[in-house]
């Protein structure tokens, strides 16, 4: 069962532009994380934010998140050609355990053009 | 850091025959080891939970007796896909989830049942 909803779904921008993608989620959670996949490739793991944090940074990527309305947000800034990725929300189903399985979101295919 | 080795990266089989896939965690024991289906263009699925010498936990919807998961040791977890089926073609991925290193993504098997 799918624990999170992004949109958009797709997103075009051109390079330098910022893209800002949303995720909700529907129980509550310890820490919500980003990932990232090339097409047709493996996850690459972007960023956790806990969920007594309310804004996270690294490096060109902030992450929101707002527990109160179940929802997380991915800004990339200043976006690059090899951005072009699907991104994806994910959560612990059942807490923030060894052996809980991570729940993905449809995920936001973002395609950014030179 | 823990890598989780996943084998093939693709495999190309006849409907009716049976394909293996392997997961294997290469510096640390993975306990429990999650098993997830994505097709085209859509998220990842949480397929089973496999957990080392006891029989594997399967989603709703998942065929058991389809989808044969065996997690003979701390290290090793393999997915057969059984009497495969062209609407079986799918990349699966599989993941391990621990305290230290919270969760890491095998690079994925690309299935294509011709």
């Amino acid at each position: 069962s799918q624990q999170g909803e992004e949109d958009p779904q797709a997103l075009s921008i051109q390079e330098g532009e910022n893209a800002t993608m949303n995720c909700s989620y529907k129980t509550s959670i310890n820490n919500l994380q980003w990932y990232r996949q090339n097409s047709g490739r493996g996850l690459v793991h972007l960023i956790l934010i806990r969920s007594n944090e309310r804004e996270k940074h690294s490096g060109r990527l902030r992450v929101t998140l707002d527990t109160s309305k179940k929802s997380s947000s991915l800004l990339i800034t200043a976006s690059r050609a090899a951005d072009t990725a699907s991104y994806f929300c994910a959560t612990a189903r059942g807490g923030d355990q060894a052996g809980t399985a991570l729940i993905f979101g449809k995920g936001t295919t973002l395609s950014v053009s030179s | 850091g823990a890598v989780v080795s996943q084998h093939p990266s693709w495999v190309i089989c006849k409907s009716g025959t049976s394909v293996k896939i392997e997961c294997r965690s290469l510096d640390f024991q993975a306990t429990t080891m999650f098993w997830y289906r994505q097709f085209p263009k859509q998220s990842l699925m949480l397929m089973a939970t496999s957990n080392e010498g006891s029989k594997a936990t399967y989603e709703q919807g998942v065929e058991k007796d389809k989808f044969l998961i065996n997690h003979a040791s701390l290290t090793l977890s393999t997915l057969t896909v059984t009497s495969a089926h062209p609407e079986d073609s799918s990349f699966y991925i599989c993941s391990a989830s621990t305290l230290r290193y919270g969760y890491t993504f095998g690079s994925g098997t690309r299935l294509t049942v011709v």
